[in-house]
């Protein structure tokens, strides 16, 4: 099924680890997202990417990098893993089609730090 | 900025009742606008949107209008069912999506 397929689906980290959360979409969109959910806060924009070989910080990018490595895959890396870090993160993808973007999101991935 | 705020929750209701969930937003622009659902352990689920000023969305009963002029777009329900717990999200988009911090929605039978 087209879609974006997200992995891991469930993490747990202990402080100062790394990891990178996987992103993968088969639609040919051209931007990607990464948000996180946190209770009460709904989803924060981290990093976008409006193409291919561009990337751009969002509303809370700090503690966290991107890479756009091709069309389809767009990667979040956690450097130094921090508990305020322990959200779900959600990847999606847009494309403009008849004056207006439409989104598809992956199933998110539960991150918890310890 | 752009934002969105949304009704605080959480809001429950008897099965059958009459559902609005208010939101409000602030744009640079003339943005889209969007109700996502997202129920127990999934993602995120596009329910309805607008994109100009007076259009109705609609789907699965739930009803919402862009009104331009009060800058908002409420979600409307006339008869909700135990099946529409669930949190809501309205957000709207100018090349990017900006959330509402989200509803959670109870139905009791």
């Amino acid at each position: 099924n087209a879609g974006v397929t997200q992995t891991p689906k469930f993490q747990v980290l202990k402080t100062g680890q790394s990891m990178t959360l996987q992103c993968a979409q088969d639609m040919n969109h051209n931007s990607m997202y990464w948000y996180r959910q946190d209770p009460g806060m709904g989803l924060r924009l981290i990093y976008y990417s409006a193409s291919e070989g561009t990337t751009d910080k969002g509303e809370v990018p700090n503690g966290y990098n991107v890479s756009r490595l091709n069309k389809r895959e767009f990667s979040l890396r956690l450097e130094s893993a921090a508990p305020s870090q322990t959200s779900v993160y959600f990847c999606a993808s847009s494309e403009f089609r008849e004056g207006i973007y439409g989104y598809t999101f992956g199933s998110g991935t539960r991150l918890t730090v310890v | 900025g752009n934002s969105v705020t949304q009704m605080e929750g959480p809001v429950t209701l008897s099965e059958e009742a009459f559902l609005t969930i208010n939101c409000t937003y602030t744009a640079t622009g003339y943005p889209s606008l969007f109700w996502y659902v997202q129920y127990p352990g999934e993602g995120l689920q596009l329910l309805l949107k607008a994109t100009k000023a007076d259009d109705k969305g609609s789907n699965k009963g739930f009803e919402a209008t862009y009104r331009k002029e009060t800058t908002s777009f409420h979600l409307e329900k006339g008869s909700v069912q135990v099946s529409d717990s669930a949190v809501y999200f309205c957000a709207l988009s100018l090349e990017k999506l900006v959330f509402g911090q989200g509803t959670r929605l109870t139905i009791n039978p």
